[in-house]
């Protein structure tokens, strides 16, 4: 059973450029996430996906950020006019169906993408 | 809204040392709680899990018990390791998201 697979593993770009990560979930898992993580600090949650719906989403995503999940399977997480301060490590994490929210579901994280903006 | 806070790093240890790191939470009810560890460049991996109050969660050695008094999920482990050296996160299950405490890094000295 192969894990979150994540790509690319490395990006650098210049200020204004857009960029995407894919992320591919454990097979069947139907509850994927993306998070963000800086130096030193803890993941923050950016949005959820329950198969192809969006149905949370932080308010730390700009209009800048936008992410889909066309078919329920694999996701995007495209940044447009990307800034110095969006340079950290972008984590993907998926959860099986299993209990309602809040139950004790497990996530299985990715190995991340790493973001350098120059 | 709901939070964790985790005591500050870095936590320098010998080996063979008592490990506990602190964690509490602030929650609308009871939510279920993580301890997952990051190793150098690598992703998020659980350690363990207890979803109710009084559980304790406990893996590789490892135990964290859930405290629903005090709101707290400290972990612990009687004697670490060199190959313990890595990030803990502490972290509650919410609605549509988990929520993760800052991280504490711990490093373990041969």
């Amino acid at each position: 059973d192969t894990g979150v697979s994540q790509d690319p593993r490395h990006k650098i770009t210049k200020r204004g450029q857009n960029v995407t990560f894919r992320c591919d979930p454990i097979s069947e898992h139907n509850r994927l996430y993306w998070y963000r993580q800086t130096l030193g600090q803890g993941p923050e949650f950016l949005t959820y996906f329950q198969n192809e719906a969006q149905l949370e989403k932080s308010r730390l995503l700009s209009d800048r950020f936008s992410a889909e999940r066309p078919k329920g399977s694999f996701s995007t997480l495209e940044i447009q006019r990307t800034e110095q301060g969006d340079s950290a490590m972008y984590l993907c994490a998926s959860s099986p169906t299993g209990g309602p929210p809040g139950s004790g579901n497990t996530i299985y994280f990715g190995e991340g993408s790493w973001l350098t903006v120059v | 809204g709901d939070s964790v806070t985790q005591m500050e790093g870095p936590v320098t240890l010998s080996e063979e040392a008592f490990l506990t790191i602190n964690c509490t939470y602030t929650a609308t009810g009871y939510p279920s709680l993580f301890w997952y560890v990051q190793y150098p460049g690598e992703g998020l991996q659980l350690l363990l899990k207890a979803t109710k109050a009084d559980d304790k969660g406990s893996n590789k050695g490892f135990e964290a018990t859930y405290r629903k008094e005090t709101t707290s999920f400290h972990l612990e482990k009687g004697s670490v390791q060199v190959s313990d050296s890595a990030v803990y996160f502490c972290a509650l299950e919410g609605t549509y998201k988990y929520i993760f405490g800052t991280g504490t890094r711990l490093k373990v000295l041969a």
